[in-house]
């Protein structure tokens, strides 16, 4: 089945530690994004990419890192430098980055907390 | 920011209609309309969008203003399934979405 991937579905971690969420797809998509939602609020784009080793920062980029070095992973490190970082963490994609007529496909979500 | 303006909540009873609506008085000519729902502790699903014609699919029908300033969801017969935050979200030119709060909708049996 064609789809998008996170993993784990629950994590935790102690504050000042980094963590790396996964993000996998195999719909052959060239853009993925990575959204965070806290709770009664909808999501926010932390960063997003439209093709292969090229990325760019959306609105809520600050504390967190991102590559792109295939097209089916996009991977999001949470650093210690995100002053609250405990949230529902999504990843999606599309199949083409412009246009502004292709639908997003998202992935289960992972849920982060910060102890 | 938002460009889209929706009530904090609706309700419904089972198999009847409803209609979820949108204020987007600053659209432009080139905007998109995209409906999305979340249901709780899930990633959003795209529901229907359009430009400017209404449209139809298995999901859901979408009502277009002729101004294009507002824009209507419409579920023609609600089950408990749909129950759920709808987000109606204008796109230009590209596929970054904002979201804003939604409307929750609550379906009764």
């Amino acid at each position: 089945d064609g789809g998008i991937t996170q993993s784990p579905k629950y994590l935790f971690r102690k504050e000042g530690q980094n963590v790396t969420l996964s993000c996998e797809q195999n719909l052959n998509h060239d853009a993925m994004y990575w959204y965070r939602q806290d709770p009664g609020q909808g999501l926010r784009l932390i960063y997003y990419s439209q093709i292969v080793n090229d990325f760019q920062k959306g609105d809520i980029a600050e504390g967190y890192s991102v590559s792109r070095e295939k097209k089916e992973s996009f991977p999001l490190t949470v650093t210690s430098a995100q002053k609250n970082p405990t949230a529902f963490y999504l990843c999606a994609s599309s199949i083409d980055p412009s246009g502004g007529y292709n639908e997003q496909f998202f992935g289960p979500g992972t849920r982060l907390t910060v102890l | 920011d938002a460009k889209t303006t929706q009530p904090n909540s609706m309700e419904s009873n089972e198999e009847e209609p409803v209609h979820l609506p949108c204020n987007h008085s600053t659209i432009s000519g080139t905007d998109y309309i995209h409906w999305y729902r979340q249901l709780p502790s899930q990633g959003p699903e795209y529901v229907i969008h359009g430009l400017t014609s209404n449209v139809n699919n298995r999901m859901a029908s979408l009502a277009i203003a002729e101004d294009r300033k507002s824009s209507t969801l419409i579920l023609h017969r609600a089950t408990l399934r749909d129950a759920a935050v709808y987000y109606c979200i204008l796109t230009e030119n590209t596929d970054k979405l904002i979201f804003g709060t939604g409307t929750r909708l609550q379906v009764f049996p």
